[in-house]
C-alpha cells in the first residue's frame, strides 16, 4: 500500500479554468480530509468526507469549491473558475473509522496564472 | 471554537542547543493534541501525540491543561531536525485543527 496518493503533484491553470485535484486514500481508510496551505501560512481545514457523504465542509469557501468522495474511486476537490488567490498547496489526508492517526498525501501544488 | 496558536513562525538554533517549539490551544472539551513534522519536500508525518506519552527522535511534549499548552522540546538539536513543525488539536469529530506552523532551522 503506497499510502495516500494525490495527483497531480503540480497543476497550472489559467484564471477562469477549472482545477480537479484527486486523492486516493490508504486502502481501508474511509475518512478523507482536505486541507489548504497558502504561501507562508499554516494548514487550513477545508472539508471532511466519508464515502458518499460530506461530514463537515465548514472550511470550504462558499462559492466555486466542491468536494466529493464517491463509493468507488478517489476523492475529488474541484475548484471552478480559479483565481490567483486559489494558488496554494492542497493536502489530502485519510484515516480509519476506528482509530486515530491521519496519513497525509504529498499534496497538489496549484498555480493559477 | 477550537484554536491552535504557534507564536513563532521561525526558530533558529545551533546544533546541540535545546529546542522548545511553543503551542497553545483553546478548546472547551478534553483535547487530543499532536505534533506533525514536514521535512523539506516531504509529506506531513505524525511526530507524536500526547496520549501516548512517547519520545520520538528525542522530542517530547507534555500537555499542560492549566496553561493550555503542548510545547515540543528536545534537549539537543540536530541538523536533521530542521523542518516545519505543526501542532494540532482534534475534536470529537475526528478533525484536526492545525496551528500556523513553526519552521525550525538548526545551524551547524
Amino acid at each position: 500500500n503506497a499510502g495516500v496518493m494525490q495527483n497531480p503533484r503540480h497543476l497550472v491553470r489559467r484564471r477562469g479554468q477549472e482545477a480537479r485535484l484527486r486523492c486516493s486514500p490508504v486502502k481501508g481508510h474511509s475518512h478523507v480530509y482536505w486541507y489548504r496551505q497558502l504561501p507562508e501560512e499554516g494548514l487550513k481545514f477545508m472539508v471532511y468526507l466519508q464515502k458518499e457523504n460530506i461530514i463537515d465542509e465548514s472550511g470550504m469557501p462558499k462559492e466555486r469549491f466542491s468536494a466529493e468522495f464517491p463509493k468507488e474511486g478517489p476523492s475529488i476537490l474541484r475548484i471552478q473558475q480559479v483565481v490567483r488567490g486559489d494558488s496554494a498547496a492542497y493536502f489530502c489526508a485519510s484515516s480509519r473509522r476506528d482509530s486515530w492517526g491521519y496519513t497525509f498525501g504529498s499534496g497538489t501544488r496549484l498555480t493559477v496564472v | 471554537a477550537q484554536r491552535v496558536t504557534q507564536p513563532e513562525k521561525l526558530l533558529s538554533v545551533f546544533k546541540g542547543a535545546p529546542v522548545e517549539l511553543k503551542c497553545n490551544y483553546s478548546y472547551s472539551g478534553s483535547p487530543e493534541l499532536f505534533w506533525y513534522v514536514q521535512y523539506s519536500r516531504q509529506r506531513l508525518q505524525l511526530l507524536l501525540r500526547h496520549i501516548s506519552r512517547e519520545s520520538i527522535k528525542g522530542f517530547t511534549a507534555d500537555l499542560n491543561k492549566g496553561e493550555t499548552s503542548f510545547h515540543l522540546k528536545k534537549p539537543f538539536a540536530q541538523e536533521e531536525d530542521s523542518a516545519m513543525y505543526y501542532c494540532a488539536l482534534s475534536n470529537a469529530g475526528n478533525m484536526l485543527t492545525f496551528g500556523g506552523g513553526t519552521r525550525l532551522m538548526v545551524k551547524p
